[in-house]
Formats: structure tokens, sequence, C-alpha cells
């Protein structure tokens, strides 16, 4: 079993719509939750983290941690064709926030 | 520097050479993270520097990888005798602390080595 699991996608979502992303855990002392974005051939860029069981908002992303089901999500509301990327969930297992584990991506292709 | 910043952007390399790949992380950023990247697949951890030393060196592969970060700004990752599998983007991040606040990692833009 992987650590960190996304499905690979291509998530398809025409714009306007909510792009809804998820990815599972499998080390329940996992501390510190992380979504990246991608843009094919560029470095992962840092768009949200969460720390605490429950929502956190910033513009049109909302990041959704539940520790019980070891579930992330991540909400992009009004998507947009420039959000057309890879996303990354990344976890953080030992404290040291930067000694990340990343699931594999989920494609998002955002339409016209 | 604003952003975290990689040498070479692009390394060819035959196969059993020395390849070195430079970082320059964000200024007055005290940790540093190297991480590789293959096709399809998340970054994967190499090593952690705090300062000077190496944190944490679990996720280097074998004994031909190596790293630096003498001044504790600068790191340089070394690779002897590559071979073909070492080929991938090679990515360096940069926080300001290791843990707790402000210690999310920015990536630079990352080497990508191709090794023939």
């Amino acid at each position: 079993q992987k650590e960190v699991e996304q499905n690979s996608g291509p998530l398809s979502v025409p714009e306007g719509a909510i792009a809804s992303l998820n990815c599972t855990y499998s080390d329940r002392g996992s501390q510190s939750f992380f979504w990246y974005r991608q843009y094919s051939g560029k470095s992962p860029e840092l768009i949200m983290f969460i720390y605490s069981n429950g929502d956190k908002e910033d513009g049109r992303f909302t990041a959704q941690l539940n520790k019980a089901s070891q579930y992330v999500s991540l909400l992009i509301r009004d998507s947009q064709p420039s959000d057309s990327a890879t996303y990354l969930c990344a976890v953080n297992q030992d404290g040291t926030a930067s000694k990340l584990t990343f699931g594999t991506g989920t494609r998002l292709q955002v339409t016209l | 520097g604003a952003g975290v910043s990689q040498t070479p952007s692009n390394k060819v390399t035959e196969k059993g050479k020395y390849v070195e790949l430079r970082c320059d992380p964000i200024s007055g950023h005290t940790a540093l993270y190297w991480y590789r990247q293959s096709l399809g697949q998340g970054p994967e951890f190499l090593i952690y520097f705090q300062g000077t030393g190496a944190a944490d060196d679990s996720g280097l592969p074998n004994d031909r990888f190596f790293a630096v970060r003498p001044e504790g700004s600068v790191s340089t990752l070394k690779i002897q005798r590559t071979e073909r599998g070492d080929s991938a983007v090679y990515l360096c991040a940069s926080s300001l602390r290791p843990r707790g606040t402000r210690a999310e990692a920015f990536f630079g833009q990352g080497t990508r080595l191709t090794v023939v």
C-alpha cells in the first residue's frame, strides 16, 4: 500500500465548476498536509497547507482534513483553465514539515 | 534571492561520470531539502539540512549520492558513477524553519539530469 494515494486522473471539470481532489494517507501519526500545484515541466508550487481537522479556505481554494478517516481534500471553486495542472498531495510524518511524502498527483483539466 | 535557484537547469552526462548539482536557497532559510522526481511520480525525499549539517539523509538511495552545505546556504548534490536510473529531475526546496510555523517548503525549478 502506498503511503499517500491519489487518483491519477485526469479529472475533467468545466470552467466555473468546483474541482474536488482527494488524497488518502496510511500513517495515522501524520501531522501536516500540503497541496502543491505542478504545471507540466515546472516545479511544485505550494498552494495550501493544513494542520488541523476541518476546513481551511484561501481564496478559491479550500483544504479539508479528516484525520479519523485519514483523508485530505482540495476544493477549487470557479475553476479556470489556468488551474489545469497536476495537484500533488504531500504529508509530513515526523514533525519535520518539509520532509514530505508525496502522492503521485492528480491531473486536473479545466475545459472551456 | 527571490526564490530557490538551481543550476544547471539541464545536465546530460555519460554513464559512469560524476556530476554536481547546485542549489541556492531563499535568503534566510535555514532548512534545505533535496528531492528527486521521476516522470509521472511525486517528488521523493533525499536529504535534509538544518544549517550546515545533514539532519536526515535517509532518502539517499546509495553511497554514490552525497550532499554538502558547507556554509549553511548553498548546497551541492554530488552523484558519483552515474547510472541511467539516476535520470530524473532533482528538486531543491528551502523553508524558513524545519518545523512548526513558517516551515512550508518552497521549491526551485529543478535540474533535469539525463544519464546516457
